[in-house]
This record gives structure tokens, C-alpha cells and sequence, in this order.
């Protein structure tokens, strides 16, 4: 069964749209962490968020937001005023530390910014 | 800072080919992981390494895969008898702990074409 969900495969806005890409997770831990990460055309995978599964407040970085409900086992990301740059795969991960050391993505969200 | 980089970025092997894939991690980052990303999809977790030990290798697909990291630096992630269906991305990701739960770090990955 896959950990990670991302049901979004493709998402398209135009620039300055506000966007939000989801992520469920499934876990039977109760100390767990959540990632995301963005991944340009250059294929390189970069760090946005650390969250773990004690700290429910919701974050916000910039023009980043994200949103976790573990009532709902959903952390899911907005993007305001999106931007061409935005455009990109973006990968949400579980770590379970009780299981083992390795990151479970999901299949990753394409989000293309339409200038 | 340096990340983590990875060689070569581009590797085509015939068929029944060897090949050794390489990654520096970020300097003193304790944990090495491998993972393989085929197109359109999530990383998938391979191997991981705590300095010199390499403590899970679940995600090995076959004994045709192998990895090392002789020194607790560099590693190495080798393929013998290359098969059409190895073909994709090979990303490393260092983190500084042993925790499993700390933030991956990941290089640019090598993509690997098997004719």
C-alpha cells in the first residue's frame, strides 16, 4: 500500500493564483516526520519543510504555506501568488524512525505556472 | 556550502554492462542514502549507510546491486549485468545524524540508460 498519496499528477495555473497541492499520508506510528521537497527540470531534489507529527501548527515561508491535519493525515501545501519559477514536480515524504531510516514519497505533484 | 554532488550526470551502458555510480555527501553528514527514481515517479528508497555501515540495503532489487562506502565518506552504488529496466535516475541523499527522521539532503542524481 503506498504511504504517500499525491492525487494531483498535473496542475496548471496561471501566474499570481494561488495553488495547493496535497499530500495524505498513512502511518500506524505515532512519531513520524513529513517532508516536501521541489524538484526543477534540473533534476535536483530540494528541501522545503520539516514537520513533525507532535507540532500541528501550520507554517507559513514567504509565499509558502503548509497545512497539517493529523485528524485527516493530510499535509498539504499552498503556494500564493504563484510564479513561473514555481514550476516544478513536487515530492511529499514520511519518515517513520521506529521502522527504519529510509523517506516514502509519493509519485509527485508537475505544477506549470502560466505566465 | 557544497551539497551533495553525484557522477558521472549522464551514464549509457549496453546491456550486460557494469557500471559505478558516484556520490560525495555534504562534508560530515553521517547517513548516505541511495535511491532510484524511474520517470514519473517518487524516489525509491535503495540503501543506506551510517558512516562505513551500511545498515539497510532492503531496497537492493537484486544482488546485481551493490554499494559501498569504504571510508564513511564517498560512496559508490555499483550495477553489474546492467538490465533495460535499471534505467533511471540515481539519486544519493546525505543528512548529518543518525536520525531517521533528520532532513535529506540530495544531489543532482545520475541518469542511467541501458540500451
Amino acid at each position: 500500500a503506498q504511504k504517500v498519496t499525491q492525487a494531483q499528477t498535473e496542475i496548471s495555473v496561471v501566474e499570481k493564483e494561488d495553488v495547493t497541492l496535497d499530500c495524505v499520508y498513512e502511518t500506524r506510528d505515532t512519531t513520524y516526520y513529513l517532508f516536501w521537497y521541489k524538484q526543477p527540470p534540473s533534476g535536483e531534489l530540494v528541501f522545503l519543510i520539516r514537520r513533525n507529527s507532535f507540532d500541528e501548527q501550520n507554517e507559513i515561508s514567504g509565499r509558502y504555506s503548509w497545512n497539517f491535519q493529523k485528524s485527516t493525515s493530510s499535509f498539504n501545501f499552498t503556494i500564493t501568488a504563484s510564479q513561473v519559477v514555481d514550476s516544478a514536480v513536487y515530492f511529499c515524504a514520511l519518515s517513520e524512525p521506529y521502522t527504519g531510516n529510509q523517506f516514502y514519497f509519493g509519485t509527485g505533484t508537475s505544477l506549470t505556472v502560466i505566465p | 556550502g557544497a551539497g551533495v554532488s553525484q557522477s558521472p550526470r549522464y551514464k549509457v551502458a549496453k546491456r550486460g554492462q557494469d557500471v559505478a555510480l558516484r556520490c560525495d555527501p555534504i562534508s560530515g553528514h553521517v547517513s548516505l542514502f541511495w535511491y532510484q527514481q524511474a520517470l514519473g515517479q517518487g524516489p525509491e528508497f535503495l540503501t543506506y549507510f551510517q558512516n562505513e555501515a551500511q545498515l539497510d540495503k532492503s531496497g537492493l532489487p537484486s544482488d546485481r546491486f551493490f554499494a559501498e562506502r569504504p571510508e564513511g565518506s564517498v560512496s559508490t552504488l555499483k550495477i553489474q549485468r546492467t538490465q533495460q529496466e535499471d534505467s533511471a535516475v540515481y539519486l544519493c541523499a546525505s543528512s548529518l545524524g543518525q536520525g531517521a527522521g533528520d532532513t535529506q539532503y540530495f544531489g543532482p542524481g545520475t541518469r542511467l540508460t541501458v540500451l
